[in-house]
C-alpha cells in the first residue's frame, strides 16, 4: 500500500535533548513538509522540500533542522534550541497539482 | 499573504441534523481550496477540494462544500451528521504548482454529535 509512515507515534525527550522524527513516503511524490499542531490552533509549517537535496524554511523553523537526501525521506530534528518543543508532528507530501497528503503523526512530549 | 478564519471553534448538532462549518479565506489570485478532517491523534484525511469549475464540490463521507468567490466562502455541508462525524474539520487554501504548493490552514472547528 502507498502512503506516509512517521516513526515513532509516541516520543518522549528530556530536556537538552536533540530528537529525530522520520517521515517517509511511497507515493514517489517530489515535495514533503513539516506541520506542528498545538491545541486550539491550525497546522504551522516548520519546513518544506520541492526536490532532493533542496529545503526551505517555513514559518516557524526556529530550533528544528531537516536534511532530504532521498526522495522518500524527510527527517525532522528537534534541537534544543527549540523552547516548547511539546506538540503533535504531522508530515506531508504532494505531488505537482495535487493536494498534500499527511501521514498519522507524531506526538512529542518533552519531559 | 493568505489566511483562512473557521469563525466557529466548537459546534454541537444532534445525531441526523444538518450541519454547516464555516469557512472564509483571503487569498490574492484564484484559490484553491480543501476541506479535512482529523480524528484525535491522527493525521488529516482529505474530504473534498475545489481547483475550478463546479463551485459546489462532492466530497467522501457525503460531505460537500460550495466556493463563493464573491463572499471569499468555502463553507462545508452535510444534510444528515453520524455520530462517527465527530471530529476535527480544517479548511485551507494554498496552491498547486506555484509557491511550492503550500497551504494555509484555518484553526480548526471541532465537531461534537450528541446523540
Amino acid at each position: 500500500d502507498g502512503g506516509i509512515t512517521q516513526s515513532p507515534k509516541y516520543l518522549f525527550r528530556k530536556e537538552g535533548q536533540n530528537v529525530t522524527l522520520s517521515c517517509e513516503q511511497n507515493l514517489n511524490h517530489d515535495a514533503m513538509y513539516w506541520y506542528r499542531q498545538d491545541p486550539g490552533q491550525g497546522l504551522r509549517l516548520i519546513y518544506y522540500s520541492q526536490i532532493v537535496n533542496d529545503f526551505q524554511k517555513g514559518d516557524i523553523a526556529e530550533g528544528y533542522s531537516v536534511s532530504r537526501e532521498k526522495k522518500e525521506s524527510f527527517p525532522l530534528t528537534v534541537t534544543s534550541a527549540q523552547k516548547n518543543p511539546t506538540a503533535f508532528y504531522l508530515c506531508a507530501s504532494r505531488w505537482e497539482g495535487s493536494e498534500q497528503f499527511f501521514g498519522p503523526g507524531t506526538r512529542l512530549t518533552v519531559l | 499573504a493568505q489566511s483562512v478564519t473557521q469563525p466557529d471553534i466548537h459546534i454541537t448538532v444532534s445525531e441526523g441534523a444538518s450541519l454547516e462549518l464555516r469557512c472564509n479565506y483571503s487569498y490574492g489570485a484564484t484559490p484553491y481550496l480543501f476541506w479535512y478532517v482529523q480524528s484525535p491523534g491522527q493525521g488529516l484525511q482529505l474530504l473534498l477540494k475545489y481547483f475550478s469549475g463546479d463551485t459546489l464540490v462532492q466530497g467522501i463521507k457525503g460531505f460537500e462544500a460550495e466556493f463563493k468567490r464573491s463572499q471569499s466562502s468555502f463553507n462545508l455541508r452535510k444534510p444528515s451528521v453520524h455520530w462517527s462525524d465527530a471530529a476535527e474539520y480544517f479548511c485551507a487554501v494554498g496552491t498547486l504548482g506555484t509557491n511550492a504548493g503550500k497551504s494555509t490552514f484555518g484553526d480548526g472547528t471541532t465537531l461534537t454529535v450528541k446523540p
